[in-house]
């Protein structure tokens, strides 16, 4: 079955960092451009980053460029997102998405809190 | 930053068909079939529903059915069900980058 499967959230203070993970599992994640997308409390998906198949180019969103990175590790099959200089406004579930068909598939997501 | 403007609520009665309309302001919506649809659940995954303007994955219903005139999109839902009760995202793409964008969402009330 193919299955992502998100992990790393929690609560972390203003200005702290965490780093989820996404792992993929039926298929080979080499094969495929990954997406992160977030959900904020009562708000809508907003997309957050993107990266191609081996990793080499990747985009971000305005309101996370310079503060969050995505890798990821094709042995391990894992996608990551390294998130740094965390503010309240970062708070939200996020979903790692597989890209073949746009965001064809999605993970449950994993939820993040910033605050004191 | 461009932006898709999708209405906030659509309402409907079970049977009927509805429709929800995604406005992009950049050109992209209108030159480039590269419009996707997205059903969520409050907590579960987002699914896609609609690619490419009017393509539908393998397995989605064909009560769902996307179009577009111009730079607005559209998503119909004919026969709505219960189950179709859900918030719907349009997604496209904003400048020469590339870069993914969603439409702010809207509530389907069946």
């Amino acid at each position: 079955e193919v299955q992502l499967v998100e992990s790393g959230g929690g609560l972390v203070q203003p200005g702290g960092s965490l780093r989820l993970s996404c792992a993929a599992s039926g298929f080979s994640l080499s094969h495929y451009w990954m997406h992160w997308v977030r959900q904020a409390p009562g708000k809508g998906l907003v997309w957050v980053s993107r990266i191609n198949s081996d990793g080499r180019t990747t985009s971000y969103a305005d309101s996370v460029k310079g503060r969050f990175t995505i890798s990821r590790d094709n042995a391990k099959n894992t996608l990551y997102l390294q998130m740094n200089s965390l503010r309240a406004e970062d708070t939200a579930v996020y979903y790692c998405a597989r890209d073949k068909l746009p965001m064809e598939v999605w993970g449950q997501g994993t939820t993040v809190t910033v605050s004191s | 930053q461009s932006a898709l403007t999708q209405p906030a609520s659509v309402s409907g009665s079970v049977g009927q068909s509805i429709t929800i309309s995604c406005t992009g302001t950049n050109s992209l919506v209108g030159t480039y079939y590269l419009v996707s649809w997205y059903q969520h659940h409050p907590g579960k995954a987002p699914k896609l529903i609609i690619y490419d303007v009017f393509k539908r994955p393998s397995g989605v219903s064909d009560r769902f059915t996307g179009s577009k005139s111009g730079n607005t999109a559209s998503l119909t839902i004919s026969g709505l069900q219960a189950e179709d009760e859900a918030d719907y995202y349009c997604c496209s793409y904003e400048n020469s980058d590339r870069l993914s964008v969603f439409g702010r969402g809207t509530k389907v009330t069946v």
